[in-house]
């Protein structure tokens, strides 16, 4: 069964700095382009990062770029998403989402999210 | 940067047929997926490639593009298509959410 369970979240101060990870089992993870999708509360998705199967090439948003570091390790089956320089506005449920099939962003598993909380 | 326009709601008697539209320049020349998400949910993917179905979404569930716009068209809705729904396309650099449409089924 394919898992991707999202950690790391949390409440930090503005201009903190936080790490998420997201551990897949269930399937062949350097397989996939793997991506980092938000949620702010009460909000639509945005998309904020991917990353492809050795994790060589990376594209991000650009309300994050500069600040948000997207990596994986395939050894450990996890993905990452270093957050600096965090906001108010970076408050949100951070997914990560596994990509499949030939159109970009289609993503066929997505974990439950952890919560990002930035405030002082 | 590219943007993708939706209705912030839309409201369907049951068993009617709902139509969410997702409106982005050229969007003919991207392929669109829709997902929807339930309260508390994560979003499960509907359509991908503008108008094929996952295994396991019913076949009330269809998808076009064309034009700018593209359409998700639910027939037969039912109680438990209330949810939010929601385009995605890729504009080449980014990943493109549109701002979401709550079906409500009244």
């Amino acid at each position: 069964e394919v898992q991707l369970v999202e950690s790391g979240g949390g409440l930090v101060q503005p201009g903190g700095s936080l790490r998420l990870s997201c551990a897949a089992s269930g399937f062949t993870f350097s397989n996939y382009w793997m991506h980092w999708v938000r949620q702010a509360p009460g909000k639509g998705l945005v998309w904020v990062s991917r990353v492809n199967r050795d994790g060589s090439i990376t594209h991000y948003a650009d309300s994050v770029k500069g600040r948000f570091t997207i990596s994986r390790d395939n050894a450990k089956n996890t993905l990452y998403l270093r957050m600096n320089s965090l906001g108010a506005e970076d408050t949100a449920l951070y997914y990560c989402a596994r990509e499949t099939g030939i159109a970009v962003g289609k993503y066929d598993y997505w974990g439950l999210g952890t919560l990002v909380t930035v405030s002082s | 940067s590219y943007e993708l326009t939706q209705a912030p709601s839309l409201s369907v008697s049951p068993g009617q047929t709902a139509s969410i539209t997702c409106s982005g320049n050229k969007l003919e020349d991207k392929y669109v997926c829709w997902y929807h998400q339930k309260p508390g949910q994560s979003p499960v993917l509907l359509i991908y490639e503008n108008n094929k179905r996952p295994s396991g979404i019913p076949e009330r569930f269809s998808g076009s593009n064309s034009g700018n716009t593209a359409t998700l068209t639910i027939r037969g809705t039912q109680a438990m298509d209330e949810a939010d729904y929601y385009c995605k396309a890729w504009d080449g650099n980014t990943v493109v959410f549109g701002g979401g449409t709550t079906l409500t089924v009244l």
